[in-house]
């Protein structure tokens, strides 16, 4: 089964830039989503590969693809930002939804 | 506007099952897949399985066969999540979650349901 690989935990100084990884074989050929999940709350999309920026997301926030790596990029880090962020594709080998392990940004 | 509302959390006890439901407002259920995702306290989020748009075809994650089914009514724009033979690893906040038809992303959640298994 597909499997997407995520750093635990990552920390970025205010007004810094965050870029959280996704791994995976050949990611650069499958759409990538990434949802930010606040503590006791549902997750919520953040970027959106192929398509408009959900509504309501900051233009802070941009998803990359290169290789066997997808990248969530967080521009001028806020306290705000603090979650847990988690990376998304479809594998249509299988037809299953895959959820990387999930990176906890601190901002600090 | 779009909302997924989930019924009350549920304490069952082992080798039970529970059903999850999904009331869907804003838009028509059948328009959409809707997916089902998990998650365990302290852990990362697990897809369960999703239906179909149209169709009821649904697909469950291999982790889950043969103990979970998907359903909907379409009178009542409700999805379902049924989860058999339960045991403690099962308990987890259950998700229902609105596929927006771009390869599987999410663009709406329910609230989340407390599924605790416990003897």
């Amino acid at each position: 089964s597909y499997v997407l690989t995520q750093p635990p935990s990552m920390s970025v100084a205010p007004g810094q830039t965050a870029r959280i990884t996704c791994g995976g074989d050949y990611i650069e050929y499958k759409r990538v989503h990434w949802y930010q999940q606040r503590p006791g709350q549902a997750p919520v999309l953040v970027v959106c590969d192929y398509g408009d920026r959900p509504s309501g997301i900051s233009e802070r926030f941009s998803g990359s693809k290169s290789g066997n790596m997808a990248t969530l990029t967080i521009t001028r880090a806020e306290a705000g930002d603090e979650a847990d962020y988690y990376c998304q594709v479809w594998d249509s080998g299988s037809n299953h939804v895959v959820f990387g392990g999930g990176t906890t940004l601190t901002v600090l | 506007q779009v909302q997924l509302v989930q019924s009350g959390a549920e304490v069952k006890k082992p080798g039970a099952s529970v059903k999850v439901a999904c009331k869907a407002s804003g838009y028509t259920l059948t328009n959409y897949p809707m997916h089902w995702v998990r998650q365990a306290p302290g852990q990362s989020l697990e897809w369960v399985g999703w239906i179909n748009a149209g169709n009821d075809d649904t697909k469950y994650s291999q982790k889950f066969q043969g103990r979970v089914t998907i359903t909907r009514d379409r009178s009542a724009n409700t999805a379902y999540m049924e989860l058999s033979s339960l045991r403690s690893e099962d308990t987890a906040v259950y998700y229902c979650a609105k596929d927006n038809k771009i390869q599987a992303a999410v663009d709406y959640w329910g609230q989340g349901t407390l599924v605790t298994v416990s003897s």
